[in-house]
């Protein structure tokens, strides 16, 4: 019954080789987040989407991108990776409890590699 | 703006042991906390999560955390910490009109047997 599910768990990519990772949530909730999380620190958050509406944090870089297609579905996609953009991707989500008691789920990440 | 400190980036303390993970946090109105724990190579699993009412919050693996406004603090206690508690936790606060959470760099917890 896992909830926040994200495909790979481990990719490895090359230097520039384009590569995406996948998210898919069974709760429903509006809220998709993409974070970065490099070894032994606190998630950075990269975008988040509100249904539809994209939200991108002033540091991302440009190599970033996000879809959301559909409500269950979000990906993140890395233009040209660099060695820099090793690290755990996290994805979680949040629903609209009401009174703004929304928590944050997270899926169980995935571990980008660029060789 | 909010922000979340965990003065501690590591903690050692022997199977057995009690436990008290600090978190302090600045905003000025009443935060929503949250306290998460992350085994190495997963994702962030939620502990517990404070809103309002009972200052003393129950959250799973036996854990709970306290409130405490005057010292805007929301310090994760444990009473007998296990093998399988060795994790990495992470404060969170969020204010009541976001959705987004500002994180604190976390604190690593490590157990001898």
């Amino acid at each position: 019954d896992a909830m926040v599910i994200q495909n790979p768990r481990y990719q490895v990519t090359q230097f520039g080789k384009p590569v995406t990772l996948s998210c898919s949530q069974t709760l429903n909730h509006n809220v998709m987040y993409w974070y970065q999380q490099k070894s032994s620190q606190a998630p950075k958050l990269l975008f988040h989407y509100y249904d539809k509406d994209f939200n991108n944090e002033a540091d991302t870089p440009d190599n970033f991108q996000s879809r959301r297609p559909n409500t269950s579905f979000c990906f993140l996609d890395i233009r040209s990776p660099g060695l820099g953009d090793a690290a755990m991707y996290l994805c979680a989500t949040s629903g609209l409890a009401g009174g703004g008691q929304e928590t944050q789920y997270f899926g169980p990440g995935t571990r980008l590699l660029v060789l | 703006a909010q922000s979340v400190t965990q003065p501690d980036i590591h903690i050692t303390v022997s199977e057995g042991a009690s436990l008290e993970l600090r978190c302090n946090y600045s905003y000025g109105a009443t935060p929503y906390l949250f306290w998460y724990v992350q085994s190495p190579g997963q994702g962030l699993q939620l502990l517990l999560k404070y809103f309002s009412g009972d200052t003393l919050v129950q959250g799973i693996k036996g854990f709970e955390a306290e409130f405490k406004r005057s010292q805007s603090s929301f310090n994760l206690r444990k009473p007998s910490v296990h093998w399988s508690d060795a994790a990495e936790y992470f404060c969170a606060v969020r204010s009541g009109g976001s959705y987004i959470p500002t994180f604190g760099r976390g604190t690593s917890l490590i157990v001898h047997p």
